[in-house]
């Protein structure tokens, strides 16, 4: 069974641009979440979206957003990008519902952002 | 609202020697307890675990947890630390009771083994 896929690993923009982030959950997975990882912050939560609807969003700023499709590939977008933003994005997928879960989740190897 | 504290940035630990990498977590309700690693430039990979039952989880790589309701803490543990077990540890934890299905996160402890 393949992974969660995220695409692309590695990319570099400049302050101002804006960039899209792709995530392919477990096949069978609905709930895909998102994550920024920094050095200084750790590990912090963005949005967990569950069939193609937003259920939970972090304290980011509205230049960060995304959404989820009906075969529950998820992306997010962020714009206007700040040199604050570099950090690697995490996506992560989980089996059942949110209100019933007990699993752990499984995580993509991350898109490193880089913001010049 | 859930918090999850691993009080050490960094633990180094001679190869063959026992490790301990500390977490308390703060729940209104009943939690879930999760250890995650993390290696350089990857995602993060599940390691074990606690719902319920057993106090003492044993999970993947040969670690295991203790968990302890009273002082509200969740260390991980290996008897024998091997140089591969360096990486970024993760504690997380979720208070399903409390109706948060979010976890949330420690800041991560650098676990160095040394030859």
């Amino acid at each position: 069974k393949a992974g969660v896929t995220q695409t692309p690993r590695y990319l570099i923009k400049t302050r101002g641009q804006q960039v899209t982030l792709s995530c392919s959950p477990i096949s069978g997975h609905r709930s895909v979440s998102w994550y920024q990882q920094t050095p200084g912050q750790g590990l912090q939560f963005l949005f967990e979206y569950f069939s193609e609807t937003q259920r939970n969003k972090g304290n980011f700023p509205g230049r960060f957003s995304g959404r989820q499709f009906s075969n529950s590939r998820s992306e997010m977008n962020v714009s206007t990008l700040e040199l604050g933003d570099s950090a690697l994005y995490l996506c992560a997928s989980i089996l059942e519902g949110w209100n019933s879960n007990t699993g752990e989740l499984f995580f993509g190897e991350g898109s490193r952002l880089t913001v010049l | 609202a859930q918090s999850v504290a691993q009080p050490e940035d960094q633990v180094n630990v001679a190869e063959g020697n026992p490790l301990t990498v500390k977490c308390t977590y703060s729940v209104s309700g009943n939690p879930y307890l999760f250890w995650y690693v993390q290696y350089p430039n990857r995602g993060l990979q599940f390691l074990l675990k606690y719902i319920t039952g057993d106090n003492l989880v044993k999970g993947s790589y040969g670690f295991e947890a203790e968990f302890n309701k009273s002082q509200t803490s969740f260390h991980l543990k290996k008897p024998s630390a091997l140089v591969s077990d360096s990486a970024l540890y993760f504690c997380a934890v979720r208070d399903i009771t409390g109706g948060s299905y979010i976890p949330t996160f420690g800041r991560g402890t650098s676990l160095i083994v040394h030859p």
